[in-house]
């Protein structure tokens, strides 16, 4: 089955520093990425669509200029969080979809997830 | 624009029964797919079943099933004989063609199994 990578798995950072998060897809060519942020108990927000070679398509109340979105090969997107602070402590997670499948049913494949949390 | 909606933020059942989580959607899409998604508390999300809107007979993979209605617009999951592992959020989800396929997701059904 595909696989989706996530690092790191845990990060703890002090606010006013800036933190990126790894999302590689191991085994397929991803074209598309997206980036999701979750808050404890809470669902899943698309925050961004990341395409390779091309700039972020960000959903509507995300700071563009604060989630820097970089998918710089088929395989790999980075998200930076800027100048983190304490409400940014979230559950961060991406999902890759395999290049060249044109159809809905074809499955978004979701890494394991990112905990962040800023002191 | 797209929207999910679950209703039920919890339930509990017993081991062995069957449960249907509820699970209603909002498009103007003529194409778009419907999905269930399991996240234990690992966090990992794990596919379930998928539903596409112009497939005629409702999806089953294993225990899972899906009851689609679509003049509802109503996408409802059923799991037959649930175990203890079953214990978990489930999200029901949606994708438009659209809207670049990208999976929106409901508010979630936390899921608990009584022994």
């Amino acid at each position: 089955g595909a696989v989706v990578s996530q690092h790191p798995s845990w990060v703890i950072c002090k606010s006013g520093t800036s933190v990126k998060i790894e999302c590689r897809s191991l085994d397929f060519q991803a074209t598309t990425m997206f980036w999701y942020r979750q808050f404890p108990k809470q669902s899943l927000m698309l925050m961004a669509t990341s395409n390779e070679g091309s700039k972020a398509t960000y959903e509507q109340g995300v700071e563009k200029d604060k989630f820097l979105i970089n998918h710089a090969s088929l395989t790999l997107s980075t998200l930076t969080v800027t100048s983190a602070h304490p409400e940014d402590s979230s559950f961060y997670i991406c999902s890759a979809r395999r290049s060249g499948t044109g159809g809905l049913k074809e499955t978004q494949y979701f890494g394991p997830g990112t905990r962040l949390l800023v002191l | 624009a797209q929207k999910i909606t679950q209703t039920q933020p919890g339930m509990f059942v017993q081991e062995k029964e069957a449960v249907t989580l509820d699970c209603t959607y909002d498009t103007s899409d003529q194409s778009y797919g419907l999905f269930w998604y399991k996240q234990p508390s690992s966090g990992e999300m794990i596919f379930l079943i998928y539903q596409g809107s112009y497939d005629e007979q409702n999806a089953t993979e294993g225990r899972y099933s899906l009851n689609f209605q679509k003049a509802r617009k109503s996408a409802n999951l059923v799991i037959s004989a649930s175990q203890l592992g079953d214990s978990a959020m489930y999200f029901c989800a949606m994708s438009e063609y659209s809207s670049a396929s990208k999976i929106i997701f409901g508010s979630g059904t936390r899921l608990s199994i009584r022994p």
